[in-house]
């Protein structure tokens, strides 16, 4: 089936690092791919998407790139911000509805 | 509305009590989804509604969970008869149509902690 495998957490930086969190799905089909962020005592939110190869997502300073060669989407910020401290989750669909979620990578800034 | 919204936030249970959880998707939203996410973990998918009709439920756990969306806006999950394992944080999303491109939006989620 569908699904989704992302870095383990937690991951914590230093203010101005730079973060990378790693994502690659299984999929039978053409996924979209979808970053999703859950900020302290927030709802999920949708941070970025991108629905074909190749195609780039990007929102907040964060950017995803779809690679179907390698089969990832991986994260990158060039420089976080405390404000960045966030569960973050890589998802697919490759059907019209049904988002599959990786497990969430925690993320904590420091000044 | 401006966004889903869902209630109560917060319902504890005592073991064998039923429990509903309500969600007010986003007005015009064709579509609306149930996850269910355990501590530590992303959600999982539990049912799909196409305004009142409900075109997946492969993902309710078992013949305890019960969803319903009569009047193709609000939805209520329903569990009875609660177990331990139900405890987690039910979360409702919307979006325009159901594409494989639509962006789903998500409510707050209700944490149900079963005694």
């Amino acid at each position: 089936g569908d699904s989704v495998t992302q870095m383990e957490g937690p991951v914590t930086l230093s203010e101005e690092a730079f973060l990378t969190i790693n994502c690659t799905y299984t999929a039978t089909g053409y996924p979209s791919l979808f970053w999703y962020v859950q900020y302290p005592g927030e709802g999920l939110q949708l941070l970025l998407k991108a629905t074909k190869a190749d195609d780039k997502g990007s929102n907040k300073g964060f950017e995803a790139t779809y690679r179907k060669e390698t089969t990832s989407f991986h994260l990158e910020k060039g420089s976080v911000q405390v404000s960045d401290s966030a569960v973050y989750f890589c998802a697919l669909k490759t059907n019209d509805y049904k988002l599959s979620f990786g497990a969430g990578t925690t993320v904590t800034v420091r000044a | 509305g401006a966004g889903v919204s869902q209630s109560p936030r917060y319902k504890v249970a005592k073991r064998g009590q039923d429990v509903a959880l309500r969600c007010d998707p986003i007005s015009g939203h064709v579509s609306l989804f149930w996850y269910q996410q355990a501590l530590g973990q992303g959600p999982e998918f539990l049912t799909y509604f196409q305004n009142e009709a409900q075109l997946d439920k492969s993902g309710l756990p078992s013949d305890r969970f019960f969803a319903e969306r009569p009047e193709g806006s609000v939805s209520t999950l329903k569990i009875q008869r609660t177990q331990q394992e139900d405890s987690a944080v039910y979360l409702c999303a919307s979006s325009f149509e159901g594409l494989a491109t639509d962006t789903q939006y998500f409510g707050p989620g209700t944490r149900l902690t079963v005694l």
